[in-house]
């Protein structure tokens, strides 16, 4: 079936590494994919986006790179920080704001 | 400018009671989605409103219900709890139109005994 899933459930990183999540999605009529952040009691927070029509999107510290010959998203967190230490979901947009998230991906940052 | 915000925080029911949980969107924001996280797993989508209607479903059953108001705030029932209800329910809210990120709340954390 139709999914956005997560190779690996864990990562974890030194403090001032640099971080890579990866996720691949199912569906190559998405348009619009999204990067969410959620800490231990709270909801999944924003952190940065992209539509198919580009390739990289920088943010601060993050940057996300869309490959969709292969079906591929990736995260990228730059000088990883104790404060990045959370569960990271990419989402993907469907039929008007509905999306469909993976599993996730826990990241540990460790000093 | 408060995103969006969701009551109760926690909440504790007994299998077979009915409970609504209620979310206010972010400002400027007048869709709102429903969406269901059980511990370890990703959100999943319930329904998301417009315009006082339901726009669109996802796979659940018509035990989950839900509403939203002339101020764009909304309700989820839910019917006949069962066990596996028992999980962090999330309201995300978006502008209407175009490439918008949602935007959620910090959820309802319902756990049905």
């Amino acid at each position: 079936g139709e999914s956005v899933g997560l190779h690996l459930p864990t990562l974890s990183v030194q403090e001032g590494d640099n971080s890579i999540i990866n996720c691949a999605y199912s569906n190559s009529a998405s348009d619009y994919f999204i990067w969410y952040k959620q800490e231990s009691g709270k909801g999944p927070q924003f952190i940065i986006d992209i539509r198919s029509n580009m390739d990289k999107r920088q943010g601060q510290r993050v940057t996300v790179l869309l490959n969709k010959t292969v079906k591929h998203l990736s995260l990228q967190i730059a000088a990883t920080q104790p404060g990045d230490s959370a569960v990271y979901f990419c989402a993907e947009n469907r039929e008007t704001d509905k999306l469909i998230f993976g599993t996730g991906t826990r990241l540990q940052v460790f000093p | 400018d408060a995103g969006v915000t969701q009551s109760p925080t926690h909440l504790i029911k007994t299998r077979g009671q009915q409970v609504t949980l209620r979310c206010s969107p972010k400002s400027g924001h007048d869709t709102v989605s429903w969406y269901q996280q059980a511990l370890g797993q990703g959100p999943q989508f319930i329904f998301q409103y417009y315009e006082e209607e339901e726009r669109q479903r996802g796979n659940f059953p018509d035990r989950f219900s839900g509403h939203q108001f002339p101020n764009y705030s909304s309700e989820l029932n839910v019917n006949a709890l069962l066990l596996g209800d028992s999980a962090l329910y999330l309201c995300a809210s978006s502008p209407t139109g175009g490439y918008s990120p949602l935007h959620f709340g910090n959820g309802t954390r319902l756990t049905v005994t």
